[in-house]
């Protein structure tokens, strides 16, 4: 089935390590992203890309790095200097056009200890 | 600046009833795309429903009905005869000039309890 693939569902790390979230698609679209969800709160935009070898910081891009080396992957790095990383992670994507809807993936918690 | 506000942040009914979740949203665009997800508790958002701009028919599906009206700026999302499986996070959103596919901007949510 046509999806996309989050992994893994949760994520414990120790304060200061960076650790790195897994997003694969296979609905070939063009456009994928990262978003963040706190609790009470909406979604927030970490980075996105259109293309495979080009991404776009979005609104809380700080402490966060990325990479769009093939079109069905796009891993997020959290870094050390993000200072509140514990939270939940959605990854999506889309065929890039803005009357287009967003397909997701089913998130990774992270807690950071 | 676009923004979406859903004031509601919790409602709890119970089963059957009716429920209206508001979502207002703030553009100076004048093309733009509106859009309802669920979140149930598995994480994942689901697309309910997509509207443009240029098209303020209200739209029904099943038990699911929209009401667009860009005079007050609103995209409400009403549920007839409630159940268990519509407790979910509820969350509208709104794609305009700087937006596309997900690169959208998002309410904080309305989270639906539907008790039986």
């Amino acid at each position: 089935d046509g999806g996309i693939t989050q992994s893994p569902k949760y994520l414990f790390r120790k304060e200061g390590q960076n650790v790195t979230l897994s997003c694969e698609q296979n609905l070939n679209h063009d456009a994928m992203y990262w978003y963040r969800q706190d609790p009470g709160q909406g979604l927030r935009l970490i980075y996105y890309s259109q293309i495979v070898n080009d991404f776009q910081k979005g609104d809380i891009a700080e402490g966060y790095s990325v990479s769009r080396e093939k079109k069905e992957s796009f891993p997020l790095t959290v870094t050390s200097a993000q200072k509140n990383p514990t939270a939940f992670y959605l990854c999506a994507s889309s065929t890039g056009g803005r009357n287009t809807e967003a397909f997701f993936g089913q998130g990774t918690r992270l807690t950071v200890v | 600046a676009q923004k979406v506000t859903q004031a509601q942040t919790e409602i709890s009914v119970v089963e059957k009833e009716d429920v209206t979740l508001d979502c207002v949203y703030e553009t100076r665009d004048t093309t733009y795309y509106l859009f309802w997800y669920k979140q149930p508790p598995s994480g994942e958002l689901v697309f309910l429903i997509r509207r443009n701009s240029f098209d303020e028919q209200n739209e029904i599906s099943g038990r699911y009905s929209w009401n667009f009206q860009k005079s007050t700026s609103s995209f409400n999302f009403t549920i007839t005869a409630s159940q268990v499986v519509d407790s979910a996070v509820y969350f509208c959103a709104l794609s305009d000039l700087d937006g596309f596919g997900g690169k959208s901007t998002f309410g904080d949510g309305t989270t639906l309890t539907v008790k039986p």
